[in-house]
Parts: structure tokens; sequence; C-alpha cells
């Protein structure tokens, strides 16, 4: 199974940072790699796919990026909404897999 | 608006068998994929499997073969049985669609959680 590292594993940041969150993958698997952002009692709410598209709905400070097997969500202006676990997701080979999670809090 | 819903026992026996339904509004599930996954306590989230337009699936191979993902085109709705399931079964399962390459798992429902317990 193709393994996704998330780094880091939990991260505080204060409001209007610039934070990116890393997924790193055991093979390649082109651009497709998705984002979900978790909250507690809320279903995953989609963020990021293909890599670098931006889901429906979702504000512009969120982006996605890839570098070889290295892809990263930043969110150019950290907002107090945006606390939550955030999981990267590969699709391009069965069976598709999660990584660990980021734990974004507030500082 | 595309909506999903699980239903089914919140409390299942080790050994016995777990059947989720996920009911589906705004959409045929005659197009794109939907599909289970399933967050387990301690946060890891695992892909189930899915149900494609036209009926052909795909799972995990580490569900082997507990797994079984089935429809009713007619209610719109599509099933998940798990087989001889055990305390590490326990976790939140949601139901999901998926546009396929071109997109994200996009619209969710709002997830059952599934104690295995005797």
């Amino acid at each position: 199974d193709i393994q996704l590292t998330q780094s880091p594993s939990s991260m505080s940041a204060s409001l209007g940072d610039r934070v990116s969150l890393t997924c790193q993958s055991s093979q390649g698997i082109g651009n497709y790699l998705s984002w979900y952002q978790h909250k507690p009692g809320k279903p995953p709410k989609p963020m990021i796919y293909y890599a670098t598209n931006l889901a429906d709905g979702v504000p512009s400070r969120f982006s996605g990026s890839r570098s070889g097997s290295d892809y990263s969500l930043t969110i150019s202006s950290l907002e107090s909404e945006d606390t939550a676990i955030y999981y990267c997701l590969q699709y391009d080979e069965y069976p598709y897999t999660f990584g660990a999670g980021t734990k974004l809090e507030l500082k | 608006e595309v909506q999903l819903q699980e239903s089914g026992p919140g409390l299942v026996k080790p050994s016995q068998s777990l059947s989720l339904t996920c009911s589906v509004t705004g959409y045929s599930i005659t197009s794109n994929y939907w599909g289970w996954i399933r967050k387990f306590p301690g946060n890891k989230m695992e892909w189930m499997g899915y149900i494609s337009y036209s009926g052909s699936t795909s799972y995990n191979p580490s569900l082997k073969s507990r797994i079984s993902i089935t429809r009713d085109t007619s209610k719109n709705q599509f099933f998940l049985q798990l087989n001889s399931v055990t305390t590490e079964d326990t976790a939140t399962y949601y139901c999901a669609r998926w546009e396929g390459y071109s997109g994200p798992f996009d619209y969710w429902g709002q997830g059952v959680m599934v104690t295995v317990s005797s």
C-alpha cells in the first residue's frame, strides 16, 4: 500500500500566520492527492483535489501544491475557523490511503 | 442539493455482521462513485471501498472477504456489510460521493458511530 506521511502531526499557530502542512508519498501518485478538513461532530470537508485544485466553496486563503512526491496544503492567513485535523488522501492506486493527519490549533 | 444519510445500529456484537445504509437524495447513485470511509478512535482514517455508477465495486484488501457494498437503485440507497466484526471495527462510518479522478469525495453523510462490544 502507498504510505502517506503527514507532518507535523500537530501544530499551533497564531491568527494571521501563514501555515503549511505537508504530505509525503512513499511512491509516485502523480497529482492524485486530495486534502480534507475534519472538525469534531462534522463530516470531513474537501479542501483540495488533484493536488492543486480548490474544492467548491473553499476560501481562497487555502492552496495546494506539489514538489515531486511532497504535497503541501497552505493557509495564507490563519483564521480561527481553520482549527481542525487535516488529512491527505491518495487516490492513484488501490487501496486509497489516508495520511495520519495534522492537528492544527490556535496558539 | 445532494444529501447523504447513514443509518444502522450503533452497537454490534463481536463476530456478528455490521450493516449500514446510505440514503442519497438530490442525485442518482447511477452516476459517479459511492464509497464508505471510516474513522477510528485515535483519528486514523480508512477508505473501505466503493460501488460505481455501473454497480461494480472496489474494496480495501485489508478487509479481505469481510466486506460487501451493494445498492438499491430504486430507493437510491447503497449499503455496507462487514462480516465477523471485532472490537477493532469500532469507528465512525461515513458514506460519501466521489466524482472519480476529476474530483474529491465531495458530499458526505454526517457519519454513524458503531461500537463493537459484547
